[in-house]
C-alpha cells in the first residue's frame, strides 16, 4: 500500500498567518491517465471530513481561495495564505491513484 | 444536495454481529462507488470496504483488517449501502463514515462500540 507522510503533525498559528502543510507518497502518485490523484480534506473539531481539494490543485467550488495545492509526483504542499478561525482542525491527504486509497496521518491546525 | 445519513451504530459485544445503514441522496447512487471508512477515537482515518457499480458487477474491496468478516452491500432501489460487520473485535470501535467516491461527500459518521 502507498504510505502517506504528513508533516508537520501539529501547527500552531495566530489568525492572519500562513501555513503550510506537506505530504509526502511512497510511491509516485501520476497515473496512466496522466493525472495525480492526491487530494486534500479537513476535519473540523466534532465533524465529519470535508473536501477541498483534488488532483493536487483543484478547489472545490466552496473553498476559499486562500487555501492552494501544489506538488508532483511524490511531495505535495496544501497552503493557507491567510488562516481564519474556520480553518482549524485537522488536514489530511490522501491518495487515489494506487488502490488501496490511502491517508496521511493528519496535521492538526491550532490557534496560537 | 447531496446527503449521506448513516444509522444502526451502537454497543456490541466482542465477537457479536452488527449492521449499519447509509441512506444516499442528491445525486445519481447507481452512477456512484460507495465506500466505508472509519476512525477509532483519537485516531486517523482508514479505508475499510468499497463497493463498485453495476456496470463493475458490484464488485467488492476490503482492508485487510476486516476481509472476512465485514460484508458491504449495496440497494440502488433505496439508494442505501450497508455493512455488515461480524465476529466484531474490541480494535473495530471507531466512527464510521459512508463517502461516495472519490471522497468528496461524507456523512456525518455513527458510532460503533465493541467493548465487554
Amino acid at each position: 500500500d502507498v504510505v502517506m507522510t504528513q508533516t508537520p503533525v501539529s501547527l500552531s498559528l495566530a489568525i492572519g498567518q500562513p501555513a503550510s502543510i506537506s505530504c509526502k507518497s511512497s510511491q509516485s502518485l501520476l497515473g496512466t491517465s496522466g493525472k495525480t490523484f492526491l487530494n486534500w480534506i479537513l476535519q473540523r473539531p466534532g465533524q465529519s471530513p470535508k473536501r477541498l481539494i483534488y488532483q493536487v490543485s483543484k478547489l472545490y467550488s466552496e473553498v476559499p481561495d486562500r487555501f492552494s495545492g501544489s506538488g508532483s509526483e511524490t511531495e505535495f504542499t496544501l497552503k493557507i495564505s491567510r488562516v481564519e478561525a474556520e480553518d482549524l482542525g485537522v488536514y489530511y491527504c490522501w491518495q487515489g491513484t494506487h488502490f488501496p486509497y490511502t491517508f496521511g496521518a493528519g496535521t492538526k491546525l491550532e490557534l496560537k | 444536495a447531496v446527503q449521506l445519513v448513516e444509522s444502526g451504530g451502537g454497543l456490541v459485544q466482542p465477537k457479536e454481529s452488527l449492521k449499519i445503514s447509509c441512506a444516499a441522496s442528491g445525486f445519481t447512487f447507481s452512477n456512484a462507488a460507495m465506500y466505508w471508512v472509519r476512525q477509532a477515537p483519537g485516531k486517523g482515518l482508514e479505508w475499510v470496504a468499497r463497493i463498485r457499480t453495476k456496470p463493475n458487477n458490484y464488485a467488492t474491496y476490503y482492508a485487510d483488517s476486516v476481509k472476512g468478516r465485514f460484508t458491504i452491500s449495496r440497494d440502488d432501489s433505496k439508494s442505501m449501502v450497508y455493512l455488515q460487520m461480524d465476529n466484531l473485535k474490541t480494535e473495530d470501535t471507531a466512527m464510521y463514515y459512508c463517502t461516495r467516491s472519490p471522497f468528496d461527500y461524507w456523512g456525518q459518521g455513527v458510532m460503533v462500540t465493541v467493548s465487554s
